[in-house]
């Protein structure tokens, strides 16, 4: 299995809202990643995870809060989000943090109105 | 300062013609290379890497690349475009950093439209 499954795949949500992105891999990969992208633009890391801890986070605010519940899921949790945070979030998973290829998820259209 | 430039923001060509997607890349030590490919509304797909072995990669679909240290480039190539190679292409590098971690920066994207 070489795939990386991200839910949902959009969603719209309200300023005052509070919502969750899923990513799940099933691929031993021991560092999982959130990235956004906006149109037209190649994608900005937000968060890397490394064994399960937080490694890098990119100076994102605090609107966004990620988590590691095991070696296999990812969650991108989000709350007071502006209509500037509409995007496409990706996860991506690979082997090591180090010099090696990404699994890439087909991304959640996320659209804040 | 470490960094990758492709050198063309769209390329179009027609079905059956071969394919050259440029990229440039800048960084003090020998980096790890990377192409990916984009379909509207999709994730990545890695196409072929390059780290520090074969300098000429195939990749997945047709396509190919060559590191070539003396001119820092990893242009993409393929020799007979299809229709559904249409879509957006990354070069990225993963660049050792002085503090001893890896950075992975991406390029800006190319375009690559295909007309019939």
């Amino acid at each position: 299995d070489t795939e990386v499954t991200q839910t949902p795949k959009h969603l719209v949500m309200g300023m005052t809202n509070k919502k969750s992105l899923k990513c799940e891999q099933h691929m031993g990969h021991r560092a999982m990643y959130w990235y956004k992208q906006k149109a037209k633009k190649p994608p900005e890391l937000m968060f890397v995870y490394s064994y399960e801890k937080l490694s890098i986070n990119e100076s994102v605010p605090s609107r966004f809060s990620p988590e590691c519940p095991n070696s296999s899921l990812l969650n991108l949790h989000l709350h007071a989000l502006q209509p500037e945070d509409s995007a496409l979030y990706l996860c991506a998973s690979s082997s090591r943090t180090e010099n090696t290829e990404a699994f890439f998820g087909q991304g959640t259209r996320l659209t804040v109105v | 300062a470490q960094s990758v430039t492709q050198l063309d923001s769209h390329v179009s060509v027609s079905e059956g013609t071969p394919v050259l997607l440029r990229c440039n890349y800048s960084s003090s030590y020998s980096p790890s290379l990377f192409w990916y490919v984009q379909h509207p509304n999709k994730g990545l797909q890695l196409l072929l890497k390059y780290t520090s072995a074969a300098t000429l990669v195939k990749g997945i679909n047709g396509f190919e690349a060559e590191f070539k240290k003396s001119e820092t480039s990893f242009h993409l190539t393929k020799p007979s475009a299809h229709m559904s190679d249409a879509a957006e292409y990354f070069c990225v590098v993963s660049v050792l950093q002085n503090t001893g971690g890896f950075k992975t920066i991406f390029g800006a994207g190319t375009r690559l439209f295909v007309k019939a």
